[in-house]
Order: structure tokens, then C-alpha cells, then sequence
């Protein structure tokens, strides 16, 4: 199957400072990156739909001044969270696509686990 | 929003014996999926049924889909110890702004005793 790599696995901040999380497709064209979010004991809700060369997409709820995401290649999507607080912890993966595999299983990266003190 | 509903939401059982887990959702599908998450670490792919395929085998699963009743079945024979892990189905629906997204399931916590 395809490879996405998805960095860093774990990540501690600050309350207040900023967090960027890598999300890459090693061998295939991702023409759109899916990110999701997981609390603790609860199931994965996406957050924000992104397609290369354009603005993502977000899900009602999420704040886009707070959840950057910039997808500005076909291999690359970065998700930033910014100005982070302890409510902000939680699992955050990935998943990339194109048009061609959106019938096909999902190619997830291994999740970012950020917490925020 | 979430829309897929599985139960039951915890499910303890002993090796040996079978688990099976339930998906209901809401909407029209191109595909279902059915994923692995062990305690805090990511996503593993188990198996993918389309919708126009009723049933499918993999190794020790078999999953169903039956689109008429918006809902599919994880079956997993012989459970073993390490399949300890909580189970989601994801639902794929190829059309209007939705294009590709997966929408996932409560998911099952399913224990299984040595």
C-alpha cells in the first residue's frame, strides 16, 4: 500500500505557542490530505479537508484561524496549530489521497500526539 | 458529524471464541472500512467491501454489508489476545462535498482474555 509519513509521532508544548505537524505522501501524488482528530476514548472526527494549490476546507466547529493547514505541494500537508491550550491535546493524523484512490482504502500517516502543558 | 453508530461499544470475550461488531450509518456509501487502533497509536487498514459487495473475507475476518439496511458486520474468528484493540468502521461517500472523506464509526472496544 501507500506510504504516508506523518511527523513528529509525539509532541509536548506550551500553552500559548505553536505546533506544526507534518503530514507527507512518500509515493504517490496526494492531490488532497485529509486531518482528523481524536480525543481520548472517542472516535476520529475529520477536521479539515485540504487540496494542493487551494484553501482547505473546514468542518463545522473547527476554527480556521486556529488550525492551519497548508497543503502547498502534492506531497506535503502541514497542519499548525497555533496559540495551543491544554484542550488542544489530542491524536491528530492524516490521510492523502487523489482522485484515483478515493475508492480504495485510506492511506493514514501514524497520528501526531500533542499535549499541550 | 459523526454519523456511524457501531455496537456494541465495549466487548469482552476469551481466546477462542468469535467477536463480532456492528456499523450502522446514515447516509449513501461507495465504500465501507473497517479499522484497527490499538491503545494510542494509529490506524490499521483491515478490510474495505464496496457497495455493490455483500460480503468479504480476509484471513480470520469476514465482513458484511448490507446497503438496503445502512449497516455492515465485522466478523473475526478465533480471536486471539492480540486482537485487543478498539475497531471502527469508516464510510466513504464519493460525491458532493464530501468527496473522499471518511466518516468513522463510535468503534468497539473489543478485550479478549487469555
Amino acid at each position: 500500500g501507500a506510504v504516508v509519513s506523518q511527523h513528529p509521532s509525539w509532541v509536548i508544548c506550551k500553552s500559548g505557542t505553536s505546533v506544526k505537524i507534518e503530514c507527507r505522501s512518500l509515493d504517490f501524488q496526494a492531490t488532497t490530505m485529509f486531518w482528523y482528530r481524536q480525543f481520548p476514548k472517542q472516535s476520529l472526527m475529520l477536521m479539515a479537508t485540504s487540496n494542493e494549490g487551494s484553501k482547505a476546507t473546514y468542518e463545522q466547529g473547527v476554527e480556521k484561524d486556529k488550525f492551519l493547514i497548508n497543503h502547498a505541494s502534492l506531497t506535503l500537508s502541514t497542519l499548525t496549530v497555533t496559540s495551543a491550550h491544554p484542550e488542544d491535546s489530542s491524536f491528530y493524523i492524516c490521510s492523502a489521497g487523489n482522485p484515483g484512490r478515493m475508492n480504495t482504502e485510506a492511506f493514514f500517516g501514524q497520528g501526531t500526539r500533542l499535549t499541550v502543558v | 458529524s459523526q454519523q456511524g453508530e457501531e455496537d456494541p461499544q465495549a466487548l469482552s470475550i476469551q481466546e477462542g471464541e468469535n467477536a463480532t461488531m456492528n456499523c450502522s450509518y446514515k447516509t449513501s456509501i461507495n465504500n465501507l472500512q473497517w479499522y484497527r487502533q490499538n491503545s494510542g497509536r494509529g490506524l490499521v487498514h483491515l478490510i474495505l467491501i464496496r457497495s455493490n459487495e455483500r460480503e468479504k473475507h480476509s484471513g480470520r475476518l469476514r465482513v458484511t454489508l448490507d446497503t438496503s439496511k445502512k449497516s455492515s458486520s465485522l466478523l473475526i474468528t478465533a480471536s486471539r489476545a492480540a486482537d485487543t484493540a478498539s475497531y471502527f468502521c469508516a464510510t466513504v461517500y464519493l460525491g458532493g462535498t464530501s468527496y473522499g472523506k471518511l466518516t468513522f464509526g463510535q468503534g468497539t472496544i473489543l478485550t479478549v482474555h487469555p
